[in-house]
């Protein structure tokens, strides 16, 4: 139980366009989500917090206009980078715990590798 | 504000030796850690999740301890194989579905 789906595992951009992720919760609800950076041999920086039905807790030096978070339903979360630019190239992982139950620890979405060229 | 250090930040054994991976966290108060794995390029693997009040949990060959009061976990991988290399993430929670604090990763290498 408790899998988290990711989508697209990877994607090459243009300078300019904005692309879309998804994090889905398959086989629980999830009131919260959040939304991980991670640069080459580093680790995880959290960038946001996604709330289902309110807006996106963002963390210091994190542009909310730039990485905007949609948390419409209690299964899906969305990070759309706008306008991306190739210092945006990055890898991003969602993760998410089920809802009401804190003793379960968090899964982990497959990650996407975000190449803007 | 928490702060979670993993030693060392790399390893490298030959196969078929027992291993032992540290974490240490700057508040004690905390409600459960977790070890992750993580290979190249890929999302992470949670391995073991240890309650506040737990002392330790086991899966396989991988036994992970907890010592709240003192702010330290360990992760016993024993008898290593080239399968198990990877980076190893420990990750601390307060609870309440709040955000996790990560440690640094160790990198492990099992080599033939």
């Amino acid at each position: 139980g408790a899998v988290v789906s990711q989508h697209p595992s990877w994607v090459i951009c243009k300078s300019g366009t904005s692309v879309k992720i998804e994090c889905r919760s398959l086989d629980f609800q999830a009131t919260t989500m959040f939304w991980y950076r991670q640069f080459p041999k580093q680790s995880l920086m959290l960038m946001a917090t996604s709330n289902e039905g309110s807006k996106a807790t963002y963390e210091q030096g994190v542009e909310k206009d730039k990485f905007l978070i949609n948390h419409a339903s209690l299964t899906l979360s969305t990070l759309t980078v706008t306008s991306a630019h190739p210092e945006d190239s990055s890898f991003y992982i969602c993760s998410a715990s089920p809802s009401g139950q804190a003793n379960y620890g968090y899964t982990f979405g497959s990650g996407t590798r975000l190449t803007v060229v | 504000k928490q702060e979670v250090t993993q030693i060392p930040a790399a390893l490298s054994v030959p196969e078929g030796e027992n291993l032992v991976l540290n974490c240490s966290f700057t508040d004690s108060a905390i409600y459960n850690l977790q070890w992750f794995r993580q290979d190249p390029g890929k999302g992470l693997t949670s391995l073991l999740l240890i309650q506040s009040s737990q002392r330790e949990q086991t899966s396989g060959r991988l036994n992970a301890s907890l010592d709240k009061s003192s702010g330290r976990s360990t992760l016993y991988i024993a008898a290593s194989q080239p399968g198990d290399s990877a980076t190893y993430l420990c990750a601390v929670g307060p609870g309440g579905g709040n955000k996790l604090t990560f440690g640094t990763g160790t990198q492990l290498k099992v080599e033939l």
